[in-house]
């Protein structure tokens, strides 16, 4: 088993680029992927952002964008903008015993 | 349109059941798993359990033996029965599609609160 390990926050200028990490904290060197990002605005459910580490769904905007090194993924939203403000959320493929397991989530801020 | 629609939460006290349910529309439901994941107070999201296409259950830890996952295909539907609940199961409840390895459709959420 292993946890995701988020940043409980992070804070960008409008127009400024951030990372959010993800980083999978567990002895098992066994793969990390199916890595996915979810967006979350206050009342409102999660929407999908990025899936398969760095593909997006349809309609998201290009100013989002996943990537992995090791045991670390990443999100990148670039051009920040007023409505990127929300709580961000990595998740990723577990194990044949627990299946997803999610981060802890990270407040996003734009200054 | 593709959505899912939650019901069934509501208030219940401790160590009673809730019956979940979330109801599918605008796409083949059966070809799809689907999952459950909430959202206690302030808190971050949790993933709950999952339900494939051919019926493979999987639970997180704290869930096992009290939560039971279902699927109807006919009804184009997916349930959660709860049972043994605790304060610490009150949260929103949201099903969410199961797709290229990601949730990519979630419903609104219903809210089950856990108090005497």
């Amino acid at each position: 088993q292993f946890a995701l390990t988020q940043p409980a926050s992070v804070s960008g200028s409008l127009g400024q680029s951030i990372t959010i990490s993800c980083t999978k904290t567990s002895n098992d060197v066994g793969s990390y992927d199916r890595v996915s990002w979810y967006q979350q605005h206050p009342g409102k459910a999660p929407q999908l952002m990025i899936y398969e580490g760095d593909q997006r769904p349809s309609g998201v905007s290009n100013r989002f964008s996943g990537s992995k090194s090791d045991n670390t993924a990443s999100l990148t939203i670039s051009g920040l903008q007023a409505e990127d403000e929300a709580d961000y959320y990595c998740c990723s493929y577990g194990s044949s015993s627990t299946f997803w397991v999610l981060g802890g989530g990270t407040k996003l801020t734009v200054l | 349109e593709v959505q899912l629609v939650e019901s069934g939460g509501g208030l219940v006290q401790p160590g009673g059941s809730l019956r979940l349910s979330c109801a599918a529309s605008g796409f083949t439901f059966n070809r799809y798993a689907m999952n459950w994941v909430r959202q206690a107070p302030g808190k971050g999201l949790e993933w709950l359990s999952y339900i494939s296409s051919t019926n493979d259950i999987y639970y997180v830890d704290s869930v096992k033996g009290r939560f039971t996952i279902s699927r109807d295909n006919a009804k184009s539907s997916v349930y959660l029965q709860m049972n043994s609940l605790r304060e610490d199961d009150t949260a929103v409840y949201y099903c969410a599609r199961d797709d290229k390895w990601a949730f990519d459709v979630w419903g609104q959420g219903t809210r089950v609160t856990v108090s005497s």
